[in-house]
């Protein structure tokens, strides 16, 4: 079964709260990926981890901190976030080998709401 | 030019018909490609992969144009479980492990 769980389902934080989003896939995939989804938009790519390094930073803004303590779980880190970084957070999972492309694995989102 | 793009619809169709949607990418370069649905509030969900000799799944049918960079998703014997925002979902460029969106095509299915 491919599953990608993540938590919390819903976060409401102030502006000047630091919290975290988590991810974990059991799949033994070495690609994991965080996207932002707003409202009738589709999902855009923020980072990408393979064989759990950085490999893709689409020009986030630094409030946005990600991590990769290990191949199976994938944080993102939130600090003095903006109202219009309210969203719904994209974790994927996907196999890896350099060259190839494989489908990604979505998990069910976090709802972030920033006051 | 968008990289992908969709009809963003929404298609209006009763339980039982046949539809299809369409999707365009304007990178050559592109060798993956695949279709993913999106329930209102959730995430998306694969659907199918499409590869060059097409390929079908029960009443999903994809087909790949690569002369005319062009994708296309047929479901037949629509359900109403079938509601839902179709994504034509596209790789960057060989290797790179970044998918580009179309903005999504919704279907509605009526009783």
């Amino acid at each position: 079964d491919t599953e990608v769980t993540q938590t919390p389902k819903h976060l409401v934080m102030g502006m000047t709260n630091k919290k975290s989003l988590k991810c974990e896939q059991h799949m033994g995939h070495r690609a994991m990926y965080w996207y932002k989804q707003k409202a009738k938009k589709p999902p855009e790519l923020m980072f990408v981890y393979s064989y759990e390094k950085l490999s893709i930073n689409e020009s986030v803004p630094s409030r946005f901190s990600p991590e990769c303590p290990n191949s199976s779980l994938l944080n993102l880190h939130l600090h003095a976030l903006q109202p219009e970084d309210s969203a719904l957070y994209l974790c994927a999972s996907s196999q890896f080998r350099a060259g190839d492309n494989y489908e990604q694995y979505f998990g069910p989102g976090t709802r972030l709401t920033v006051t | 030019r968008k990289e992908v793009e969709q009809d963003p619809g929404p298609f209006n169709v009763p339980e039982g018909a046949t539809v299809a949607f369409n999707c365009t990418y304007s990178n050559s370069a592109s060798q993956s490609f695949f279709w993913y649905r999106q329930d209102c509030r959730k995430e998306p969900k694969l659907l199918m992969s499409v590869y060059s000799s097409g390929n079908e799944d029960g009443r999903f049918t994809a087909q790949l144009n690569r002369a005319s960079q062009y994708i296309s998703l047929l479901i037949r014997d629509s359900k109403l479980s079938d509601s839902a925002t179709y994504l034509c979902v596209v790789n960057k460029a060989p290797g790179f492990q970044k998918l580009v969106f179309g903005t999504g095509t919704r279907l509605l299915v009526s009783p």
